[in-house]
């Protein structure tokens, strides 16, 4: 479809392990956004990128997590050395440019054993 | 910083019957509002949008109304289906992250026959 696709859907992992989560969103957007939902924090804001570049990683929670975007197309989130509270749903927007109205995916759901 | 507070539900409520669901905001500068809504198993979709004072976002039978005066965006429709049902997110983006959401932590709406 012509949607935000993320992958996997699902991710269950061990403690300590490296995941990788993808985000493709929609064509043309130039603008990307991972957020984070968990039950205890709601949404939270992650990273914005504006092309390839992130001029907003302010909430990051740590130096594990790290993202990068590619061609101005593909993201890819990055969580090193899991824990236990790393476990939430991972969403990813898009928006035709700044400012714009955001476009969820349907998330990836990763779960830290 | 900027905030969303929303009621907590659920909002339980019998088919046909008026729904409000309260949002007031904290932001610096002039925020644009958004309600968003996630089904059951799917993503985050897009319901409504006011980006200044007075303005009434509508969708789908949905209204709220941008509040400056009391900073409050509540979302009302006047008669609820069960297809309603969902959990429903006030959210804004203002400055100094204007290109971000900031989230309420949702309300799930409950809608029987």
């Amino acid at each position: 479809g012509a949607g935000v696709s993320q992958s996997p859907s699902n991710k269950v992992t061990e403690k300590g392990k490296d995941v990788e989560l993808r985000c493709d969103p929609i064509s043309g957007h130039t603008a990307l956004y991972w957020y984070r939902q968990s039950l205890g924090q709601g949404l939270e804001f992650l990273i914005y990128f504006q092309g390839n570049s992130a001029p907003d990683k302010s909430g990051l929670p740590s130096d594990r997590f790290s993202a990068e975007r590619t061609g101005g197309s593909v993201s890819t989130l990055t969580i090193q050395r899991t824990q236990q509270e790393d476990s939430a749903v991972y969403l990813c927007a898009s928006s035709l440019e700044d400012r714009q109205p955001q476009h969820f995916g349907d998330g990836t759901r990763l779960s830290i054993l | 910083g900027n905030s969303v507070t929303q009621m907590e539900g659920p909002v339980t409520l019998s088919e046909e019957a008026f729904l409000t669901i309260n949002c007031t905001y904290t932001a610096t500068g002039y925020p644009s509002l958004f309600w968003y809504v996630q089904y059951p198993g799917e993503g985050l979709q897009l319901l409504l949008k006011a980006t200044k004072a007075d303005d009434k976002g509508s969708n789908k039978g949905f209204e709220a109304t941008y509040r400056k005066e009391t900073t409050s965006f509540h979302l009302e429709k006047g008669s609820v289906q069960v297809s309603d049902s969902a959990v429903y997110f006030c959210a804004l983006s203002a400055p100094p992250g204007y290109s971000t959401l900031t989230f309420g932590k949702g309300t799930m709406l409950l809608v029987s026959p």
